[in-house]
């Protein structure tokens, strides 16, 4: 019944690993995203994701990528993990890109 | 760019009482939308009401109500009858409307943590 699921809840891995975080919504949306909220609670925008078109945030390393292999689902790929990449990410999703997005239970990544 | 800021970092209220956040916004475009998030400590983040900019009726879910004063640029939450499953953070986001290509996404407030005293 989950509208916005992510795997894992709980992710710690060493610097220079490459991991993936999942996201699937059973909402029918349009539009998927990725927010990463750091040590301080502050949540940012990453991506957004809306019929193929991805809209990448300047700030965000290339060392993230996200890939949707369909509507449903935006995983998202960290290579070469670093101590400061450790933060709470949130995958969500809205109907298009003017209303309300739901947020999955996001993912706590911890980079020793 | 749009700014959104929360000048209040911790607020805290007696059960049943009633508390507002505040919340104003910087922002060039005359169509967007405000809202208000919840996280608890659960992490999950919960929408509490959405405003559009161009109704000037404010928002109002059950115990929650906005003031949106347009020209001021202010966006403020009241909650009445304050219960301690309120306790949380609260973000304030921005979103101007989407008219194809460039920046998207929820810009959020740096949030304002409610305690409910007992």
């Amino acid at each position: 019944d989950t509208a916005v699921s992510q795997t894992p809840k709980y992710l710690v891995t060493q610097m220079g690993n490459d991991k993936s975080i999942k996201c699937e919504q059973n909402l029918g949306h349009d539009t998927m995203y990725w927010y990463k909220q750091d040590s301080k609670k502050f949540l940012k925008i990453m991506f957004s994701y809306n019929n193929k078109e991805l809209i990448i945030n300047e700030t965000v390393p290339n060392r993230f990528s996200p890939k949707s292999p369909d509507k449903a689902h935006l995983n998202l790929h960290i290579n070469s993990l670093e101590l400061g990449d450790s933060a709470v990410y949130f995958c969500a999703s809205s109907q298009d890109r003017e209303t309300e997005a739901f947020f999955g239970q996001g993912t706590r990544l911890t980079v020793v | 760019a749009q700014t959104v800021t929360q000048s209040q970092p911790e607020m805290s209220v007696q059960e049943a009482e009633t508390v507002t956040l505040s919340c104003t916004y910087d922002t060039s475009e005359s169509d967007y939308y405000l809202f208000w998030y919840k996280q608890p400590p659960s992490r999950q983040m919960i929408l509490v009401i959405r405003q559009e900019a161009y109704k000037q009726q404010n928002a109002t879910e059950n115990r929650f109500s906005v003031n949106f004063q347009k020209a001021a640029k202010s966006f403020s939450l009241k909650i009445s009858d304050s219960q301690l499953g309120d306790a949380a953070m609260y973000f304030c986001a921005y979103r101007i409307k989407y008219s194809g290509g460039g920046a998207d996404g929820l810009t959020f407030g740096k949030g304002t943590h409610l305690i409910i005293q007992p």
